[in-house]
């Protein structure tokens, strides 16, 4: 089992761009958090996906949107991006029951540069 | 508003030192805490978690509720213990966990 996988690893982008960051949970597992870590800080919650739906939102804007698949991967779109977006992209799996979630496998993450 | 805080950017010791990692919450309710761990070049993984009690390469973390605490503790430090440990708080019927900004715990020789 390879665990969480995430591509790509890197990409450059320029503002007003769109972006889709690519996630695989480890096997098992049927829950996919996205995390943004800017540098020098820990990683911000943005949004949860569980049974192909959105269970739970952080504080960020709209141009801030996800999808998962019937087989539990997902995707973490951007739009319209600004310089403030670049960072490393965490994705996270677990499995869905609520005393379960917290128990997080991260993956390595994606680092997104927006110049 | 729900928070974690963790003091120290850095913290250096001695190996063979004990070692303590503050981390202090806000939450008004009962939260559910977590330490992950990254090590050089890895990525970040969960070290414990307080409904566990277990104690994971030697480190140990009680919740004190009366302080809002969790603080991460060793006995006797090692050199392989050197990374960065993020703090960690998912809340009561949510889902979503709220990192600390982290400590990076070097260890010397």
């Amino acid at each position: 089992d390879a665990g969480v996988t995430q591509s790509p690893t890197h990409l450059i982008k320029t503002r007003g761009q769109q972006v889709t960051l690519r996630c695989s949970p480890k096997s098992g597992h049927d829950t996919v958090s996205w995390y943004q870590q800017a540098l020098g800080q820990g990683p911000q919650f943005i949004f949860q996906y569980y049974e192909e739906e959105e269970r739970q939102r952080g504080n960020f804007p709209d141009r801030f949107s996800g999808h998962q698949f019937p087989n539990y991967s997902s995707e973490l779109n951007v739009n319209a991006l600004w310089l403030g977006d670049s960072a490393l992209y965490l994705c996270a799996s677990s499995y869905g029951q609520r005393e379960e979630v917290g128990k997080q496998y991260f993956g390595p993450g994606t680092r997104l540069t927006v110049t | 508003a729900q928070r974690v805080t963790q003091p120290e950017k850095l913290l250096s010791v001695f190996k063979g030192a004990p070692v303590e990692l503050k981390c202090n919450y806000s939450y008004s309710g009962s939260p559910e805490l977590f330490w992950y761990v990254q090590y050089s070049r890895q990525r970040l993984q969960l070290l414990l978690r307080h409904i566990s009690r277990e104690s994971i390469k030697g480190f140990t973390a009680d919740l004190n509720k009366g302080e809002t605490s969790f603080h991460l503790k060793k006995p006797f430090a090692q050199e392989e213990d050197s990374a960065m440990y993020y703090c960690a708080l998912k809340t009561t019927g949510g889902f979503k966990t709220i990192f600390g900004a982290g400590t990076r715990l070097f260890v010397k020789a």
